[in-house]
């Protein structure tokens, strides 16, 4: 099993949809997760972290953490066709991190 | 405030040279971490120096070292390349506690012809 799981893609909404990504981590342990986006041919870029059990909103993003069972999502609402990246689920753990294998998005306008 | 540095952006090397490749960090941050993404494999964890000290290494061979400076600023170093070393190498700076989110550089692109 693998540290970090993130739901298989690639992932196809409307423009104006609610997009949901999903990531599931292994340790028990982990303390803090993060949301990244990356488009194709640059670097991820960090959108959101959580730290909490519960939800946490910025703008058309929500995290979503459920510790107990070990479950981290990331709802985009009115998703825009610039939203189309992919998106990689991180567990840091002092300077290393373990990302999922990114689900990729596309809003289709 | 200045981001991630990464230099150069893209570089060709042939197989069995070695390249060395730079990274500033975000001004105070102390952590530096490289990665290697490919697209079979995703993001893959190398090394992480700290205060210029080598804290946390990935599964990759010996011919992958880097090393930190007093200025926090990094160095990686592949030695013998080979055909398989070709990918995006990213570069990211965090304060370096356990729950502190990392931030990446544009990366440096390898290939090896």
């Amino acid at each position: 099993q693998k540290e970090v799981e993130q739901n298989s893609g690639p992932l196809s909404v409307p423009e104006g949809a609610i997009a949901s990504l999903n990531c599931t981590y292994s340790d028990r342990g982990s303390q803090s997760f993060f949301w990244y986006r990356q488009y194709s041919g640059k670097s991820p870029e960090l959108i959101m972290s959580i730290y909490s059990n519960g939800d946490k909103e910025d703008g058309r993003f929500t995290a979503q953490l459920n510790k107990a069972s070990q479950y981290v999502s990331l709802l985009i609402r009115d998703s825009q066709p610039s939203d189309s990246a992919t998106y990689l689920c991180a567990v840091p753990n002092a300077g290393k991190s373990t990302f999922g294998d990114g689900t990729t998005l596309t809003v289709k306008p | 405030k200045a981001g991630v540095t990464q230099t150069p952006r893209y570089l060709i090397k042939t197989r069995g040279q070695q390249v060395t490749l730079s990274c500033s960090p975000i001004s105070g941050h102390r952590s530096v971490s490289w990665y290697q993404q490919t697209p079979g494999q995703g993001l893959q964890f190398l090394f992480e120096y700290f205060s210029e000290t080598q804290r946390n290494k990935g599964n990759f061979p010996g011919r992958f070292s880097g090393r930190q400076f007093s200025n926090s600023r990094s160095e990686m170093n592949v030695s013998t390349l080979e055909l398989g070393d070709s990918a995006l190498y990213l570069c990211a700076s965090s304060l370096g506690g356990p729950r502190q989110p990392q931030h990446f550089g544009d990366g440096t692109r390898l290939s090896i012809l």
